[in-house]
């Protein structure tokens, strides 16, 4: 257990639909990173925060949009959704002060029917 | 562009023998380089890290070798267990203010009985 917990599991929606997918990171971790693992494909990088604010971007699309509230845990948006963005989506937590090794959770699955 | 690259896409290896897995980075500014372990569906667990100041790192049955001059590291696992079987993912990291990872595609690693 890595510390990490995202909710839901799993997520059922349809074309056009907009979800939100949670993270709450490990006790004292500031910073939260977003990945995306579409099938078959290694981990990429969206986003990533810390202690409230945006810090890196990365190919996340503009219809994908996340915030970190003060109590640290984050919110992954997706809205308009397409076939295309079903996939596994991760958060991981770090403490953000430097190269640091990041902890995953055991992410959220979206398939978009 | 593809930052980190791990070019076999699987290897197999008898149970007890040494499994070696490689990975090759083109971005010189990366200086934290980590291997994480993944099983389906599951978030990818942490297994061992090391700084581009180091040129091994061991821990347990696992170990890093970097070679910064040919931007390549290798991860090590003696002897190899059947709970070894899973998707091996390279990845790096630019350090402090920039932390986020950057992924090869994987490695899936079979250990044969």
């Amino acid at each position: 257990d890595s510390g990490v917990t995202q909710t839901p599991k799993h997520l059922i929606t349809a074309t056009g639909q907009r979800v939100t997918l949670r993270c709450s990171p490990r006790s004292g971790d500031l910073s939260v990173y977003w990945y995306q693992q579409s099938l078959d494909q290694g981990l990429q990088f969206l986003i990533q925060y810390y202690n409230g604010e945006e810090r890196a971007k990365g190919n996340i699309l503009e219809r994908f949009s996340a915030q970190q509230f003060p109590d640290l845990h984050s919110e992954l948006n997706l809205s308009s959704l397409e076939l295309g963005d079903s996939a596994l989506y991760f958060c991981a937590s770090s403490g953000g002060g430097g190269p640091d090794t990041q902890y995953f959770g055991p992410g959220t699955r979206l398939t978009v029917l | 562009d593809q930052q980190v690259k791990q070019n076999s896409p699987s290897l197999s290896v008898q149970e007890g023998r040494i499994s070696i897995l490689n990975c090759d980075y083109t971005n010189s500014m990366f200086d934290y380089f980590l291997w994480y372990k993944k099983y389906p569906a599951e978030g990818p667990t942490f297994l061992i890290s090391i700084s581009s100041i180091k040129d091994k790192n061991e821990d347990g049955r696992f170990t890093v070798f970097l070679n910064k001059s040919a931007k390549h590291l290798s991860l090590h696992i003696v002897p190899s267990q059947p709970g070894d079987s899973a998707v091996y993912f390279c990845a790096a990291e630019r350090g402090f203010g920039n932390e986020k990872l950057t992924f090869g595609t994987g490695t899936r690693l079979t250990i044969i009985p």
